[in-house]
Order: C-alpha cells, then structure tokens, then sequence
C-alpha cells in the first residue's frame, strides 16, 4: 500500500522559513516523479512544484519561485519542499503527492500538513 | 499559463440524477486532462486521466470525455458518496494548472 506523509507544518512568521518533508513507502520512490500541491483554507488546489524520479528536473509555481526548493533523498525514500520568505499568502495544507505512471498527474497523496504564516 | 475554468462553480442534484461537469482550457491542452475528486476533509483521489481513462478502482458510472479546450466529467447516476469538490488539472505545458473546482452538492 502506498503511504506518503507529510511533516514539518506548522506556525511561522512572515519572512521565515520551513522545510516539509514527505516520507513514503510501498512503492519503489526513485521510479516516480512527486509533486507538492497546496490547498488554502477554503479555496481549490494549487500546484506548486514537481521533482523528476532522479531528482534532475525541478519545476515551480511562478507564485514560489524563488523562495522554494524541491528535493529528494531516494536513498531515504523522502521528498522535501524548503520554504523561505513566507508570505501570508503561503498559508495552506500542503500535500505531497506520487506521480501517476510517468505524467505528472498523481495518484496518491498524503493527508497534508498545514502551514500557516502569520505574525 | 493555462488558464482552466470549470463551470458551474455549484451543482445541486439529487441521488440518481445525471451530473454533468465543464472544464474548458484558455488553449489547448490535447487529450492531457485529470479529474480529481475531493470530499471534505479529505486528500483528493484521482478519477480520470487523459481525458477519458478511469483510474484504478473509479467505478464505472464516471466518464470523461473531450479533448484540446473543452472536457466534461460525466456521473451517470449519483451515489451518495458522490457529493464533493471535483478538480480539472492539464499536464499538457508548465506550470501544471488546477481548474477552480465544481461542489457537487445534494439538492
């Protein structure tokens, strides 16, 4: 059974920086491409970066580029997204997800970690 | 950026209707189209890809159809569990893109 949780949410302030992690099993990780979307209260989701299965290719929302990084440690079976300059309009649950046979749909997701940004 | 705009924004309906839901694409994306479906609380779960593939495990009543700028998720006949927040998503160029979602709600 697949299973992605995410961690390392949680209450920051303007300016400051996180790092999410999202630890996965039942599936052989360095074989899929993963994603983070993200979810502001209330409101649809939002796609926010894509990592390629070897870690080689990143892509990022206009919204976080430049203040976020995606990577992977394949050897843990882990992603990461590392958040700086937070802005107020960065608080959301945040939700990796597993790319769904090649394409960058996915087909499982965790059940999020939610990052709030306020003073 | 493709734009994705899903329409109506609401649906109200009762158990056994037909639903039927818009997604329409500012320019063409091929047949590279998601449905994600989101109950409250809750992660989404991929309905559809390719515009018309059910994924693993989508029961049959859900159909996807369309392709290039205009797609359409179909529930033949709701079930209860199906009144939720549906999502379009294109793959087809970079930054991926979300549509704004339908609530499927009971009437």
């Amino acid at each position: 059974e697949v299973q992605l949780l995410e961690s390392g949410g949680g209450l920051v302030q303007p300016g400051g920086s996180l790092r999410l992690s999202c630890a996965t099993s039942g599936f052989t990780f360095n074989n899929y491409g993963m994603t983070w979307v993200r979810q502001a209260p209330g409101k649809g989701l939002e796609w926010v970066s894509t990592i390629s299965d070897s870690g080689g290719s990143t892509h990022l929302a206009d919204s976080v580029k430049g203040r976020f990084t995606i990577s992977r440690d394949n050897s843990k079976n882990t992603l990461f997204l590392q958040m700086n300059s937070l802005r107020a309009d960065d608080t959301a649950v945040y939700y990796c997800a597993k790319g769904f046979r090649g394409t960058s749909f996915v087909d499982s997701w965790g059940q999020g970690t939610l990052v709030t940004v306020s003073s | 950026e493709i734009v994705l705009t899903q329409s109506p924004a609401t649906l109200s309906l009762s158990p056994g209707e037909r639903a039927t839901l818009s997604c329409r694409a500012s320019q063409s994306v091929s047949i590279y189209l998601a449905w994600y479906q989101q109950k409250s609380g809750q992660a989404p779960r991929l309905l559809m890809y390719d515009a018309s593939n059910r994924a693993t495990g989508i029961p049959a009543r859900f159909s996807g159809s369309g392709s290039e700028t205009d797609f359409t998720l179909t529930i033949s006949s709701l079930e209860p569990e199906d009144f939720a927040v549906y999502y379009c998503q294109q793959r087809s160029n970079w930054p991926l893109t979300f549509g704004g979602g339908t609530k499927v709600e009971i009437k």
